[in-house]
């Protein structure tokens, strides 16, 4: 089963400020990665598709990079609405899998 | 509109079962792949299972493997989590989730095993 390493687990960031959240994927998966975004209480909200495609209506403030078992997430300019907390998924193969999650905190 | 509501969830005791459905709307259903996530109140997003459009290609967490059975209905636009053998470390909130362009996902159900 491929594995997906999620760092930081948390980050304390201000409005404004460029935030980079990193997942490491166990073995080789493509360009087979996602990333959600989740607030308390409702269902997650994909981001990412196929590591750098932007879903539509998502914000151009958020972007995905990387290839092979290194991705990043990046949001350029911090929003008051983007305190979340983000997760990675690999859909290369069964079993799929999540990364451990990164929330994202007002500093 | 899409619609994606799940339901099913409940309490239930340890060793006993469950079917969770889902229901869906305003999409086409019967060519997508769709899949459980579940998630434990305060903790990460767990997959559970997925199914392919016509169901020749299912897969399992291996926490859920030989307990737990997905299914779908093309007809009926629905997606069903039959759960055997249920254990406390189920306990969790069950989204059923479309994997298609749009991202379409449920509020969830919610299990909970205890006796």
């Amino acid at each position: 089963d491929i594995q997906l390493t999620q760092s930081p687990s948390s980050l304390s960031a201000s409005v404004g400020d460029r935030v980079t959240i990193t997942c490491r994927a166990s073995q080789g998966i493509r360009n087979d990665l996602a990333w959600y975004q989740q607030k308390p209480g409702a269902a997650p909200k994909r981001l990412i598709y196929a590591t750098n495609s932007l879903q539509s209506e998502v914000p151009s403030r958020f972007s995905g990079s990387g290839s092979g078992t290194e991705f990043t997430l990046t949001i350029s300019s911090l929003q008051p609405e983007d305190f979340a907390t983000y997760y990675c998924l690999q859909h290369n193969s069964y079993p799929l899998t999540f990364g451990g999650g990164t929330k994202v905190e007002i500093k | 509109e899409v619609q994606v509501v799940e339901s099913g969830g409940n309490l239930v005791q340890p060793g006993r079962s469950l079917r969770l459905s889902c229901e869906t709307s305003g999409f086409s259903f019967d060519i997508y792949a769709m899949h459980w996530v579940r998630q434990v109140p305060g903790k990460g997003l767990e997959w559970v299972s997925g199914i392919s459009w016509n169901s020749e290609s299912i897969g399992y967490a291996a926490s859920v493997k030989g307990r737990f059975t997905i299914s779908r209905d093309n007809a009926k636009n629905s997606l069903y989590l039959q759960m055997n053998s249920l254990r406390p470390e189920d306990t969790a909130l069950y989204y059923c989730a479309c994997d298609c362009a749009g991202d379409f996902w449920g509020q969830g159900t919610l299990v909970t095993v205890s006796s």
